[in-house]
């Protein structure tokens, strides 16, 4: 059984420029939830996909947006970035949507420049 | 709106000194509550999950509790290591909603 993996580990992007980062759930899990942490803060909830729709939303613009797809794979893509982006996506999966333990993976690190 | 603080941000300690971190939260109806460990612009690693019926949880060195009456929760270090520093979180499951963290504590165990 593999755990949640995320890609890529860090990137550099400009301002204005768009991004796309990737998470894979661990076996067996249908819900993916991603999560923004800015430096010296806790993540915050960005939103939650439950078998390929949206399940819940944080208070993030709608230039963030995301795509679960049928393996239950994710990706949250970012358009028109500034430089407040900056900073580290989480992803965590879990069995299903609701009173389920969340599984973190590793993250990717965003620099927006 | 749940809130959850952690107190105090940084906390710096001898090796081998035992230590307790604190954690607050403003709505009592939760579900579970979970405390991470997170290495500097690493992931997170789940260190003890309690839920609402429970009152600790305990794992090797490490000691949870949880008075959900009181909107509180302490996290308790016994033997301090260098290898134990890092920021701690705790992130509060009210159910059907996404997980609300604090900010952290962040720990530095001097040899």
């Amino acid at each position: 059984e593999t755990g949640v993996t995320q890609s890529p580990t860090h990137l550099i992007k400009t301002r204005g420029q768009q991004v796309t980062l990737r998470c894979s759930s661990q076996s067996g899990h249908n819900t993916v939830s991603w999560y923004q942490q800015a430096l010296g803060q806790g993540p915050q909830f960005i939103f939650q996909y439950y078998r390929e729709e949206e399940n819940g939303r944080g208070n993030f613009p709608p230039r963030f947006s995301g795509l679960q797809f049928p393996n239950y794979s994710s990706e949250l893509n970012v358009n028109a970035l500034e430089l407040d982006d900056s900073a580290l996506y989480l992803c965590a999966s879990s069995l299903q949507a609701g009173r389920e333990t969340q599984y973190f993976g590793p993250g990717t690190r965003l620099l927006v420049l | 709106k749940q809130e959850v603080t952690q107190i105090p941000a940084a906390l710096s300690v001898p090796e081998g000194e035992n230590l307790v971190l604190n954690c607050s939260f403003t709505d009592s109806a939760i579900y579970n509550l979970q405390w991470f460990r997170q290495d500097p612009g690493k992931g997170l690693t789940s260190l003890l999950l309690i839920q609402s019926s429970q009152r600790e949880q305990t794992s090797g060195r490490l000691n949870a509790s949880l008075d959900k009456s009181s909107g509180r929760s302490t996290l308790y270090i016994a033997a301090s290591q260098p290898g134990d520093s890092a920021t701690y979180l705790c992130a509060v499951d009210s159910g059907n909603t996404p997980l609300v963290f604090g900010k952290g504590t962040r720990l530095s165990v001097i040899a």
